[in-house]
């Protein structure tokens, strides 16, 4: 079985530029996760989709984060414009629903210089 | 590939002893626990999970205690190999809202 498929698995960009990471989720998976985990620290949750709609964002700094899964399938964060403090990796899981187990991609190594 | 954290615990380990990495939680109405293992460049792996109704739960070469009364979780690793070698997180979630909290991480280091 595939995992989750992450892209690009490393990018980096200069504050107040553009970014966007892509995922692709286990076929199947209904529920999307994207984390952002900074370095020496476990990840947190940024926004959860259950199939194309968004259960959870609470934690997404919305003034410049945005993600959407217009298709319920796979799914993209953007960051614009990013500052240094955004520095981290995006992973981005998946899970059957909220109640099943959770499945990770790679991740993107996201720098901001 | 990258390191997934450079200033974490460290617990230094010689290969074939058993390793034991602890984890305290912030939330009592936490009901469902998680161990995680994240090798470097890659996102977190599952390992094991334990309810709150349990205090114990065994899984191959793999032990975990959960102990609520002061909020302590705790994995076990019997006879450490060299795959072993990682950083470990615990995750907490509440039945409501299914929620994953990870706490901060243990890197575990495999001595031959």
């Amino acid at each position: 079985e595939a995992g989750v498929a992450q892209s690009p698995r490393y990018k980096i960009i200069e504050k107040r530029q553009s970014v966007a990471f892509w995922c692709n989720p286990i076929s199947g998976h209904a529920t999307l996760y994207w984390y952002q985990q900074i370095l020496g620290q476990g990840p947190k949750l940024l926004i959860q989709f259950q199939n194309n709609g968004v259960v959870d964002d609470s934690q997404l700094p919305k003034d410049r984060f945005s993600a959407e899964r217009l298709k319920g399938v796979d799914s993209t964060l953007k960051i614009q414009p990013a500052k240094l403090e955004d520095s981290a990796v995006y992973l981005c899981a998946s899970s059957l629903s909220p109640s099943n187990e959770q499945f990770f991609g790679p991740g993107t190594r996201l720098t901001v210089l | 590939g990258e390191s997934v954290g450079l200033h974490l615990p460290t617990l230094s380990v010689q290969e074939g002893d058993n390793s034991i990495i602890n984890c305290a939680y912030s939330n009592s109405a936490s009901d469902y626990f998680i161990w995680y293992k994240q090798e470097s460049g890659k996102g977190p792996q599952f390992i094991i999970d334990i309810r709150s109704n349990m205090d114990k739960r065994q899984g191959q070469r793999v032990t975990v205690l959960l102990n609520k009364t002061v909020k302590h979780l705790s994995l076990q690793i019997a006879a450490t190999q060299p795959g072993d070698s990682a950083v470990y997180f615990c995750a907490e979630k509440k039945a409501a809202g299914n929620k994953l909290t990870f706490g901060g991480g243990t890197r575990v280091l495999v001595k031959p």
